[in-house]
C-alpha cells in the first residue's frame, strides 16, 4: 500500500510569508507525528498526534509554528512569519496505533523548506 | 542534559567487512531503542528495535545490543555491501503519557554516514 505522503517535496519562501505543509499519512495510522531535520543532524521532535489532538507540542519551537489534524488522518503544519533559520527538511511520521508496547515509525519523504 | 551521540560522522569499511556503529547516550532512561537508515532525500526507514530489558537483537545481517549501564547501543551490518551505504540513526523512545496513552517519543542522534567500497 501507499507510505506517507508529503507534499510540496520543495518550498522556498521569502522571509515573513506564512507557509503550509501537508502530511497524509499511512491509512488508519492513528499516531502522527511532525520531525524537522538540519543538516548533518537527526531529526527534531516537533508534535505528536493521537486522532484529531496534538497531544504533545512541547517540541515546537515558538508561537509561530502551529499543526492541524481535524479528521485524525491528513496534518498540516502551519509556519508563520517565517524566518530563515526556519530552512530545514520537515519531515511526517506514522504509526499503527498509539498505546502499543513499542511504535515503529513510518517517514516520509519531507518538504525541503527554503526561507530566503 | 540530555545528549545523544553516534561517534562517527562517518564510516567507511571494505566491502565484506563488517561495520560497527556507536550511540551512547547521558541522562536518559529510554524503554526501547531505535536504529533507523536514512538514503539521501529520503526519510527515514525502521530497521530495529531493542528493549531495555534486552541484551542483543539480530535481524539477517543485522545486529544491535543494548547495554543500559554504559548507557550505549552498537548496531553492526556483517559482510557489508556497497547498497549498506546510508546515514544510520539512532533514536532513543523514551515513553511518555498524553491524553491517557503511552507513546513513543523518538529522540535521534545525529546520525553515522556509512560509505561501504567495492
Amino acid at each position: 500500500g501507499a507510505g506517507v505522503s508529503q507534499t510540496p517535496s520543495n518550498k522556498v519562501t521569502e522571509k515573513g510569508k506564512y507557509v503550509e505543509l501537508r502530511c497524509d499519512p499511512i491509512s488508519g495510522h492513528t499516531a502522527l507525528y511532525w520531525y524537522r531535520q538540519s543538516l548533518g543532524q537527526g531529526p527534531e521532535f516537533l508534535i505528536y498526534f493521537q486522532g484529531t489532538g496534538a497531544a504533545d507540542d512541547s517540541g515546537l519551537p515558538n508561537d509561530r509554528f502551529f499543526a492541524v489534524r481535524p479528521e485524525g488522518s491528513v496534518s498540516t503544519l502551519k509556519i508563520q512569519r517565517t524566518e530563515r533559520g526556519d530552512s530545514a527538511v520537515y519531515l511526517c511520521a506514522s504509526s499503527p496505533l498509539a498505546g502499543v508496547s513499542y511504535n515503529e515509525q513510518f517517514f516520509g519523504p519531507g518538504t525541503r523548506l527554503t526561507v530566503l | 542534559s540530555q545528549k545523544i551521540e553516534q561517534n562517527s560522522e562517518a564510516l567507511n569499511i571494505q566491502e565484506g567487512k563488517t561495520a560497527t556503529l556507536t550511540c551512547n547516550y547521558t541522562n536518559y532512561s529510554p524503554a526501547y531503542l531505535q536504529w533507523y537508515r536514512q538514503d539521501p532525500g529520503r526519510g527515514p526507514v525502521f530497521l530495529l528495535l531493542i528493549r531495555e530489558n534486552e541484551k542483543e537483537k539480530r535481524k539477517e545481517r543485522l545486529k544491535v545490543t543494548f547495554d543500559t549501564t554504559l548507557k550505549q547501543s552498537l548496531f553492526h551490518i556483517t559482510a557489508s555491501q556497497p547498497a549498506d551505504s546510508a546515514t544510520y540513526l539512532c533514536a532513543l523512545d523514551s515513553r511518555s503519557n498524553a491524553g491517557g496513552t503511552s507513546y513513543g517519543k523518538l529522540t535521534f542522534g545525529q546520525g553515522t554516514i556509512l560509505t561501504v567500497h567495492p
